[in-house]
């Protein structure tokens, strides 16, 4: 099993849609964090979960929704998408409260979202 | 807010020589890491160096190594012995030491293509 497992790899959905993204991480780590990567704005921070409780949510519009049931899975569930949300979605997972040594974010190799 | 500037958007290299990606950061805090990820075709973040910012040390990683300075947050990378799988983007990223400010913020990239 991969560190950071995210699927599915593609997905084509239409603007009324509902999809859920998922992701899961096997590293023991216990933050974990939804990225959007597209040409206009690269690795844009969308929201993070630390201990399961969400500490960040990036000014992100309502038609994406977080889920983090537990330290190991993060959602993202997506409805009535617009076209510019195309982009890759990127899930990272890293620990928190920790040593000095453990502090980088592992990534999963995304999800490729196309909206028509 | 912290920001992460990369100001090289695209960089060439001729294969076997050495290249350096710059980045810069602004921040008020003291302690603090900073990290290169390289992210190839195939999409997979990879953690290529880590920086911690209270150690005055240049990190380095066989063919990769930092120049920190900490007063002029800067943080560039060099990369010696360049080989044809180093063509990837590059991403600069920014991490602080407080504990539950678990963001971890990002440069938008330096693409860097090889030159065989």
């Amino acid at each position: 099993e991969t560190g950071v497992t995210q699927t599915p790899r593609h997905l084509v959905m239409g603007m009324t849609n509902k999809k859920s993204l998922k992701c899961e991480q096997h590293l023991g780590h216990n933050a974990m964090y939804w990225y959007k990567q597209s040409a206009k704005k690269p690795l844009e921070l969308m929201f993070v979960y630390s201990l399961e409780e969400r500490v960040e949510n990036n000014s992100v519009p309502s038609r994406f929704s977080p889920e983090c049931p537990n330290s190991s899975h993060l959602f993202l569930h997506l409805h009535t998408l617009q076209p510019e949300d195309s982009a890759l979605y990127l899930c990272a997972s890293s620990q928190v409260f920790l040593a000095r040594s453990n502090t980088e974010a592992f990534f999963g190799q995304g999800t490729r979202l196309t909206v028509v | 807010a912290q920001t992460v500037t990369q100001s090289q958007p695209e960089m060439s290299v001729q294969e076997a020589e050495t290249v350096t990606l710059s980045c810069t950061y602004d921040t008020s805090e003291s302690d603090y890491y900073l990290f290169w990820y390289k992210q190839p075709p195939s999409r997979q973040m990879i953690l290529v160096i880590r920086q911690e910012a209270y150690k005055q040390q240049n990190a380095t990683e066989n063919r990769f190594s930092v120049n920190f300075q900490k007063a002029a947050k800067s943080f560039s990378l060099k990369i010696s012995d360049s080989q044809l799988g180093d063509a990837a983007m590059y991403f600069c990223a920014y991490r602080s030491a407080i504990e539950r400010d678990d963001k971890i913020i990002f440069g938008k990239g330096t693409r860097l293509h090889i030159l065989p």
